[in-house]
């Protein structure tokens, strides 16, 4: 199974850009990386998510790198919002079922 | 449009017994994700129903259980609670087959087994 791995916390002063990593060293060809985030005592929230190619929405940029081993999610221009446990998630399949692969979280703490 | 819900909100519960937890879905939506989340394991993936049928599946043992109605409403069944099922049990509802970016999750229920 594929298996993610990401730091357990991170510090980014605000305004300047959050880069939060993930290993996902196992991942299969069909297998895409999906990043949420969970604020405290709120439900998990979607961000972003890719197969190969590099994305950008309102939210962030999520960069994969060509071995697709590793991804990279950045928040451009970090709030204090932005203070947050960020997951990792790898979706992957098999026999036509799915199954989400979620890394420990990386708590970002936003510092004014 | 209300959101996903969730009942009970807190349940507390011994070894040994079984616990039924309840999720109402976004009305409309068909699908019904459950996931467990606990300080060390953090979130991990249950089960997903979608149209009275459980779709797809993490890694837990048999204790762990579901089922779908007609209406969308899930309910999921722990039996013979153990101290490590103690948790929050999210539910995540979306429109059609669960994708990540779909999904809309309801605020929980905390299991405590003593």
């Amino acid at each position: 199974d594929a298996k993610t791995t990401q730091p357990p916390s991170m510090d980014c002063a605000e305004g300047r850009a959050a880069n939060l990593p993930c290993n996902h060293s196992t991942i299969s060809g069909n297998e895409y990386v999906y990043w949420y985030r969970q604020i405290h005592s709120q439900g998990p929230q979607y961000i972003i998510h890719g197969l190969k190619n590099n994305e950008t929405n309102e939210m962030a940029s999520l960069i994969i790198t060509e071995d697709r081993k590793s991804s990279t999610l950045i928040l451009p221009h970090a709030t204090l919002r932005d203070t947050a446990v960020y997951y990792c998630i790898v979706r992957a399949i098999t026999s036509g079922t799915y199954k989400y692969i979620f890394g420990t979280g990386t708590r970002l703490k936003v510092l004014a | 449009k209300a959101g996903v819900t969730q009942t009970p909100r807190y349940l507390i519960k011994t070894r040994g017994q079984q616990v039924t937890l309840s999720c109402s879905p976004i009305s409309g939506h068909r699908s019904v994700s459950w996931y467990q989340q606990t300080p060390g394991q953090g979130l991990q993936f249950l089960f997903e129903y979608f149209s009275e049928t459980q779709r797809n599946k993490g890694n837990f043992p048999g204790r762990f259980s579901g089922r779908q109605f007609s209406n969308s409403r899930s309910e999921m069944n722990v039996s013979t609670l153990e101290l490590g099922d103690s948790a929050l049990y999210l539910c995540a509802s979306s429109f059609g087959l669960a994708d990540l970016n779909e999904q809309f999750f309801g605020p929980g229920t905390r299991l405590t087994v003593l």
